[in-house]
């Protein structure tokens, strides 16, 4: 099936520090990559959708200064956490659509990566 | 406003049970539902439903869609302590909208 995968998996940081992640779809190309964030015990939130080549299109309440994506590669989408705060500690969750079959339709699928976990001291 | 409704928020039930998950929607342009499973990291794919009346399978799980009164059904038999988790339900449109989950524990 296909692959994606998060780096880090575990990040600490300092308040003020930045931090990115990578999502790379290892085994197939994603124009489209999503960026979720998860606090405990609920569900994932879309924060915003990276597009290959253009700019990413945030949910309203995200700021998008702050949550920097880059979409710079059919396989590679950044998420860069500026000047990190307590309150952004979380688990922050990317996924790539792929079309193809899933479950034996065709359409596009969300495949996940197995998320990053952030702490910021 | 596009919403993703599942229910119920919480189950507990014995092993051996069957249970029943539902999600609603209410979304424009609708694409298809996608039913993922959420153990400690990233949810798993489980179904992706896109046509009415269809039940898909795998194993002791499966799940149908009604688009017509815009909901899906989860239905997990003989369930097992490997079952608990939390059910996500996703409606794809121009983008992915999640329902705010199910937690099922199944106590042995």
């Amino acid at each position: 099936g296909a692959v994606v995968s998060q780096h880090p998996s575990w990040v600490i940081c300092k308040s003020g520090t930045s931090v990115k992640i990578e999502c790379r779809s290892l085994d197939f190309q994603a124009t489209t990559m999503f960026w979720y964030r998860q606090f405990p015990k609920q569900s994932l939130m879309l924060m915003a959708t990276s597009n290959e080549g253009s700019k990413a299109t945030y949910e309203q309440g995200v700021e998008k200064d702050k949550f920097l994506i880059n979409h710079a590669s059919l396989t590679l989408s950044t998420l860069t956490v500026t000047s990190a705060h307590p309150e952004d500690s979380s688990f922050y969750i990317c996924s790539a659509m792929r079309f193809g079959l899933a479950g034996g339709q065709r359409g596009e699928t969300q495949y996940f990566g197995p998320g990053t976990r952030l702490l910021v001291l | 406003e596009d919403k993703v409704v599942q229910s119920p928020l919480s189950l507990v039930v014995h092993e051996g049970d069957t249970v029943t998950l539902n999600c609603s929607y209410e979304v424009t342009n609708f694409r298809s539902l996608l039913w993922y499973k959420q153990e400690k990291k990233a949810p798993t794919f489980l179904f992706m439903l896109t046509s009415s009346g269809i039940e898909k399978k795998s194993g002791r799980l499966s799940s149908i869609l009604d688009k017509k009164e815009l909901f899906s059904i989860l239905n997990i038999t003989a369930t097992q302590t490997g079952d608990s988790a939390v059910y996500l339900c996703a409606v794809q449109y121009e983008k992915l909208t999640f329902g705010t989950g199910t937690r099922l524990t199944i106590i042995p």
